[in-house]
């Protein structure tokens, strides 16, 4: 079982450049999540979608794009990229939003010069 | 200012030992979730309690629930070393849409 799966897992960026950030999950989880995790911050929620056509703000959407492109696949889109977005990105995803457990994948490494 | 805060922020402890790992939250919620986190890697889950719920048990993992208190706490007994990790507590919030809120985590660290 893959799981939760993200790509790329590392990745350079100049200021102003842009990206997508891709995660995908054969688990047929309704609800899928996007966090940022800086040094001491914890794990802090940019968007989520609680169902398939759905997606909502988390605590810091701002310079943040999403796209619920089917059940399996959420994408996060960084238009211009700033130094400040330089973080370890984490998707996830759950059957039944908080009703149940999340599933993460491995992260994505993201620096911004 | 992030909904759940563990505390403390750091523990060392001796294999064998137990540890106790609290988390503070703020809002009313619908569970409260317990996370590892091994160094550079994604987030695995081990224990949910819900809103209704006192206490949990699962293997060496004991968790309570104090909705009073708006309080968790995490026991993990007779450690291990490869129970070295980021430990992080997640409230999950039906209000508002559903969203599941981690805190800041306690970094454990048992010496063999």
């Amino acid at each position: 079982n893959a799981g939760v799966t993200q790509t790329p897992k590392f990745q350079v960026l100049k200021t102003g450049q842009s990206m997508t950030l891709q995660c995908a999950q054969d688990m047929n989880h309704n609800s899928m999540y996007w966090y940022r995790q800086d040094p001491g911050m914890g794990l802090r929620l940019i968007y989520y979608s609680a169902s398939e056509g759905t997606t909502d703000k988390g605590e810091v959407p701002n310079g943040y794009n999403v796209s619920r492109l089917n059940k399996r696949e959420f994408s996060l889109r960084l238009e211009s990229a700033a130094p400040s977005q330089t973080s370890v990105y984490f998707c996830a995803s759950s059957a039944q939003g908080v009703e149940t457990e999340a599933f993460f994948g491995q992260g994505t490494r993201l620096t911004v010069v | 200012s992030q909904q759940g805060e563990e505390d403390p922020q750091a523990l060392s402890i001796q294999e064998g030992e137990n540890a106790t790992m609290n988390c503070s939250y703020k809002t009313s919620i619908n569970n409260l979730q317990w996370y590892r986190q091994n160094s550079g890697r994604g987030l695995v889950h081990l224990i949910l309690i819900r809103s209704n719920e006192r206490e949990k048990h699962s293997g060496r993992l004991r968790v309570t629930l104090d909705t009073s208190k708006k309080s968790s706490s995490l026991l993990i007994t007779a450690s291990r070393a490869a129970d070295t990790a980021s430990y992080f507590c997640a409230t999950g919030l039906n209000t508002g849409g559903f969203k599941t809120i981690f805190g800041a985590g306690t970094r454990l660290f048992v010496k063999a």
